[in-house]
């Protein structure tokens, strides 16, 4: 069955350093990849989107990878700040309409 | 404008009973999803609608079922209730489809069966 990893421990870093959070997953082949922050008490918001025939995209201090072969995106953030603080969820696409898989998010930490 | 707006915010239900959520999407957006988050399951796909049809459903019973009116607006049914019904429903809408868009989701209904 499909299955998708994020770090369920807390990624904690210091203010100014670049954050980097992994989302691996296996028995798929997604034809595009989203990320999302989630607040607590919050819906998710909307960051990045890439797609299978894309290797990075950008979006000012943010920046995704994605690696078909290894079946792995990496979602950067940097000069994190303590605002930056969240859980960030990834999520994956088919061609079947708009049904996302999500992963079980990573909550990530920034220290003044 | 206007973002998704979910109602009502919170909701204490019986086991056994049934409950109707609503949703307003994004003026324009005619694809709404439904998603049940929970602490040990995460998020998960629940059904999606694009212009008042079902396109997508995921592995849940059937006492879950939803609808898309001609406005966009939807609304999703759960009957007899069960303690581990007891989640938050998150509703997003897009304007198109999710390989070129992201989701915007609404602040979700907190759901809890007593």
């Amino acid at each position: 069955s499909q299955k998708i990893e994020q770090n369920s421990e807390a990624l904690n870093i210091q203010e100014g350093k670049t954050a980097t959070l992994t989302c691996n997953y296996t028995n798929y082949s997604p034809a595009y990849l989203q990320w999302y922050r989630q607040d607590p008490g919050r819906g998710p918001v909307f960051l990045l989107l890439i797609r299978e025939n894309e290797k990075e995209k950008r979006k000012e201090r943010l920046k995704v990878t994605f690696d078909t072969t290894l079946k792995q995106s990496l979602f950067h953030i940097t000069a994190s700040q303590p605002a930056d603080s969240a859980t960030y969820l990834c999520a994956l696409g088919g061609n079947a309409g708009n049904m996302l898989t999500f992963g079980g998010g990573t909550r990530l930490m920034v220290k003044p | 404008k206007a973002g998704v707006t979910q109602t009502p915010r919170y909701l204490i239900k019986t086991r056994g009973q049934q409950v109707t959520l609503s949703c307003s999407p994004i003026s324009g957006h005619r694809s709404v999803s439904w998603y049940q988050q929970t602490p040990g399951q995460g998020l998960q796909f629940l059904f999606e609608y694009f212009s008042e049809t079902q396109r997508n459903k995921g592995n849940f019973p059937g006492r879950f079922s939803g609808r898309q009116f001609s406005n966009s607006r939807s609304e999703m049914n759960v009957s007899t209730l069960e303690l581990g019904d007891s989640a938050l429903y998150l509703c997003a809408s897009s304007p198109g489809t999710a390989s070129l868009y992201g989701y915007t989701f609404g602040s979700g209904t907190r759901l809890t069966v007593v």
